[in-house]
């Protein structure tokens, strides 16, 4: 049980490169979600989906695309880098149900966007 | 409108010193309150949930309606305690996690 699996661990793109940040998920979780972490700002919803093929934006949605084809992924999607998208990228995953158990996290990625 | 506030972004203290990290939130019914702490540059934990009123490497966090706090408790810092710690609410629909900006804590000897 590998819990939630991010890849890469870290990444340095160009202005205007594309790339897809990879969330693996082994524990049958239905909702997923996508954060970025700046540095005095906390962690900020991008995107979440509650079950395959249903996702929605979360607060800073604007550059980022998701798809959720399987229980198991939920990549994550730049379509044109910027360097404001400079970041810490987390997914977390949870059961249904009620809250009570909370997300798990990944380990995240960090994205330099030069 | 939901929304966590920590107020404080730094907390330092010397081992053996009480702490509180202290949490508000906005929320219309029953909130579901959590703490996380992530040490450094590593992913968050969970490290409490408020519905099961547990103590988790001797932290203690009970929620109070009336005044709208969750804060994060431990009678003796430790310096392995020094790390972010973020508050969290789940929203109203149950899909996300909403944060506070977080604390980072600090415990020197």
């Amino acid at each position: 049980n590998a819990g939630v699996t991010q890849t890469p661990k870290f990444q340095v793109l160009k202005t205007g490169q594309s790339m897809t940040l990879q969330c693996a998920q082994d524990m049958n979780h239905e909702y997923m979600s996508w954060y970025r972490q700046d540095p005095g700002m906390g962690l900020r919803l991008i995107h979440y989906s509650v079950g395959a093929g249903i996702t929605d934006q979360g607060e800073v949605p604007n550059g980022y695309n998701v798809s959720r084809s399987t229980t198991e992924d939920f990549p994550l999607r730049l379509l044109s880098a910027a360097p404001s998208q400079t970041s810490v990228y987390f997914c977390a995953s949870r059961p249904t149900g009620t809250g009570i158990y909370g997300y798990t996290f990944g380990s995240g990625t960090r994205l330099t966007v030069v | 409108a939901q929304r966590v506030t920590q107020p404080e972004k730094l907390l330092s203290v010397f081992k053996g010193a009480p702490v509180e990290l202290k949490c508000n939130y906005s929320y219309s019914g029953s909130p579901e309150l959590f703490w996380y702490v992530q040490y450094s540059r590593q992913r968050l934990q969970l490290l409490l949930r408020h519905i099961s009123r547990e103590s988790i490497k001797g932290f203690t966090a009970d929620l109070n309606k009336g005044e709208t706090s969750f804060h994060l408790k431990k009678p003796f810092a430790q310096e392995e305690d020094s790390a972010m710690y973020y508050c969290a609410l789940l929203n109203q629909a149950g899909t996300a996690l909403i944060f506070g900006k977080g604390t980072t804590l600090s415990v020197s000897s």
